[in-house]
């Protein structure tokens, strides 16, 4: 099946310093999808990559997919508390695979 | 709210039982994901349906089943339950095709006693 890997599993960072996840995938991807689940909460879709280099932003976040459609990151300048959570990468094929996770602590 | 909604919220059950996971999702959409999250996991895909044929199967166990109704609704069974199979089960919908974002429920959380 889908490999994904998602790197790193962890992040703790003061509120206010930036945060990066990363999404790697040893094969070509057709798109990508990023999601947020906050602490007791349910997975809810953030935003959709397609397109080879593509760069999308939603206020402090930034996506990206890589040149070769292999790899995406998610980006968030100066983080605040209520990006608490775990951001997960999610690909499509025949089936709809998530990666592992990055679990966000923000520290006040 | 995301339009998914799941019963029960919670479900506590002893080793060796059959519970049902019901899932009806949001208006208009056609497919219906079951995903399993232990505690500190990542998400399982279990199985995915679509207008009420199977589509796709992940890991899941013989000792689950699943099927979609022409309704559209899904219940997910669980049998011959185990102390591992405690975690929380999420359904997501999707409007169509492999590309549409998922949407979903608030999930059920089972734990196997």
């Amino acid at each position: 099946g889908q490999q994904v890997m998602q790197i790193p599993q962890y992040q703790h960072v003061q509120e206010g310093e930036d945060f990066t996840t990363y999404c790697n995938s040893s094969t070509t991807l057709s798109n990508i999808q990023w999601y947020k689940q906050r602490p007791g909460g349910h997975p809810v879709f953030l935003i959709q990559l397609v397109k080879s280099g593509e760069v999308k932003k939603q206020k402090r976040l930034t996506f990206q997919f890589g040149e070769a459609k292999k790899n995406s990151s998610l980006h968030i300048t100066a983080t605040q508390t209520t990006d608490v959570g775990t951001y997960f990468c999610a690909v499509t094929g025949n089936q709809f695979y998530f990666g592992t996770g990055t679990s966000l602590t923000v520290i006040p | 709210d995301s339009g998914v909604t799941q019963t029960p919220k919670h479900l506590i059950t002893a080793t060796g039982q059959r519970v049902t996971l019901r899932c009806s999702p949001r208006s208009g959409d056609l497919s219906v994901y079951w995903y399993q999250q232990s505690l500190d996991q990542g998400l399982q895909f279990l199985i995915q349906y679509y207008n009420g044929e199977e589509r796709a199967k992940g890991n899941i166990l013989e000792r689950f089943s699943a099927q979609q109704f022409p309704d559209l609704h899904s219940e997910l069974n669980l049998s011959s339950l185990e102390l591992g199979d405690s975690a929380l089960y999420f359904c997501a919908s999707s409007a169509e095709g492999y590309n549409s974002p998922l949407h979903f429920g608030n999930g059920t959380r089972l734990t196997v006693t």
